[in-house]
């Protein structure tokens, strides 16, 4: 069963810092990995996907890497501002069968402070 | 605004009542997913339909769940008899059938306080 973890569950930064928030998963032959980010009391925004056959994916100030063969991904967000501070959620697809469902790990609450 | 759009935002209800929750999809989309999710949590996948074919179901869903797409537009999610541990945001997701990589398009949700 896929698993997916992301350390830290929070992190709080100064405005303007670079950070990198980690995502890690149990199973490799995954389809894709994906970036979400969700406010308060509100759905998922779908940030970046990255393909199996990817390697990275950057839109603006966010940059998504995937190590399929370490089960890892990280999004790196550049020049950081207060309108950031949400919560992010990367979410992985298996490939395996007819799955069409997206694991997602527990997020990482960031907080950017003015 | 064409996004997901849920109905209700909330809903409170007492513990043993039937919920009833409406999803319309971005009209193009012709995929649909329900997930569940639960505070500090991620979401939880439950279903999934491709047009009005119901494809893939969770062991979450128990038999107290039911989801329907009739006409492959809007859906709904029914739970029968609520418990308290019914309580929770749940999500509705539409995308395109462009093989495995579009990306879902969340709804703000439905909140579910079950007392």
């Amino acid at each position: 069963k896929q698993e997916v973890t992301q350390i830290p569950a929070a992190l709080s930064v100064p405005e303007g810092e670079n950070l990198v928030l980690n995502c890690s998963f149990t199973d490799s032959a995954i389809y894709n990995l994906q970036w979400f980010r969700q406010d308060p009391g509100k759905g998922l925004t779908s940030l970046l996907l990255i393909q199996s056959s990817q390697r990275e994916q950057t839109s603006g100030r966010l940059n998504a890497s995937l190590d399929k063969s370490s089960g890892r991904s990280t999004l790196y967000i550049a020049a950081s501002q207060p309108g950031d501070s949400a919560t992010y959620l990367c979410a992985a697809l298996i490939s395996s069968g007819s799955a069409r469902q997206l694991t997602f790990g527990s997020g990482t609450q960031l907080t950017v402070l003015p | 605004d064409t996004g997901v759009s849920q109905d209700p935002r909330h809903k409170i209800t007492k513990r043993g009542q039937n919920v009833t929750f409406r999803c319309d999809p971005i009209s193009e989309h012709n995929r649909l997913y329900w997930y569940r999710q639960t505070l500090g949590q991620g979401p939880e996948f439950l279903t999934y339909f491709q047009n009005e074919a119901q494809l893939e179901k969770s062991r979450l869903l128990s038999d107290r769940f039911s989801a329907e797409r009739p006409k492959g537009s809007f859906s709904t999610l029914e739970i029968q008899r609520t418990e308290q541990g019914d309580s929770a945001m749940y999500l509705c997701a539409s995308s395109l059938t462009q093989g495995l990589n579009s990306p879902l398009h969340f709804g703000n949700g439905t909140r579910l306080t079950v007392t």
